[in-house]
């Protein structure tokens, strides 16, 4: 029963780093998507993929990329860390793109310093 | 573009006080609203969708398009209600849901 999971919880990056964040999905949904949520915010779009094998950018996709390596998972990299992605991040999944129901992951807060 | 405002940051009410979280929206097309709530440490779900015109853990939301508002009303606050709350937009046409800043509801003793 373990829906949306997301790897790591936490993590601490210096400026320049790289880093991965994975994220898997075990309901056999078609869509996955990484937000952002900052305070005063809320949660902002990175990056989805509305099914396998494509990718498509959100409404802050800088200095983020993105891979569905198959249909279970869905990672997010930051190639040169910034102190602007100190975060935390959601991945999401939901059976088809844009479907009313949205199952999210426990997140990741990342500290960039 | 489609935009969701969530105007109150923070909601402290009295258990037992009525609640009433706000929400407005932009967009051209037609919408369809949700309300998130995230518990302390728990994820992010669900509460409830404007389409279902359903009542979850006695909440409600009613879509007035005149006024573009999806507001979320309890009539009577429980202390298990104190969570995040997070309003959202999904546009036709299948896009990704849209959410606002959010707002705390802190319900006292």
């Amino acid at each position: 029963n373990a829906g949306v999971t997301q790897t790591p919880k936490f993590q601490v990056l210096k400026t320049g780093q790289s880093m991965t964040l994975q994220c898997a999905q075990d309901m056999n949904h078609n869509s996955m998507y990484w937000y952002r949520q900052d305070p005063g915010m809320g949660l902002r779009l990175i990056y989805y993929s509305a099914s396998e094998g494509t990718t498509d950018k959100g409404e802050v996709p800088n200095g983020y990329n993105v891979s569905r390596l198959n249909k279970r998972e869905f990672s997010l990299r930051l190639e040169s860390a910034a102190p602007s992605q100190t975060s935390v991040y959601f991945c999401a999944s939901s059976e088809v793109f844009g479907e009313l129901k949205a199952f999210f992951g426990q997140g990741t807060r990342l500290t960039v310093v | 573009a489609q935009r969701v405002t969530q105007p109150e940051k923070l909601l402290s009410v009295f258990k037992g006080a009525p609640v009433e979280l706000k929400c407005n929206y932009s967009y051209s097309g037609s919408p369809e609203l949700f309300w998130y709530v995230q518990y302390s440490r728990q994820r992010l779900q669900l509460l409830l969708r404007h389409i279902s015109r359903e009542s979850i853990k006695g909440f409600t939301a009613d879509l007035n398009k005149g006024e573009t508002s999806f507001h979320l009303k309890k009539p009577f606050a429980q202390e298990e209600d104190s969570a995040m709350y997070y309003c959202a937009l999904s546009g036709t046409g299948r896009r990704a849901l849209t959410f606002g800043s959010g707002t705390r509801l802190q319900v006292q003793p």
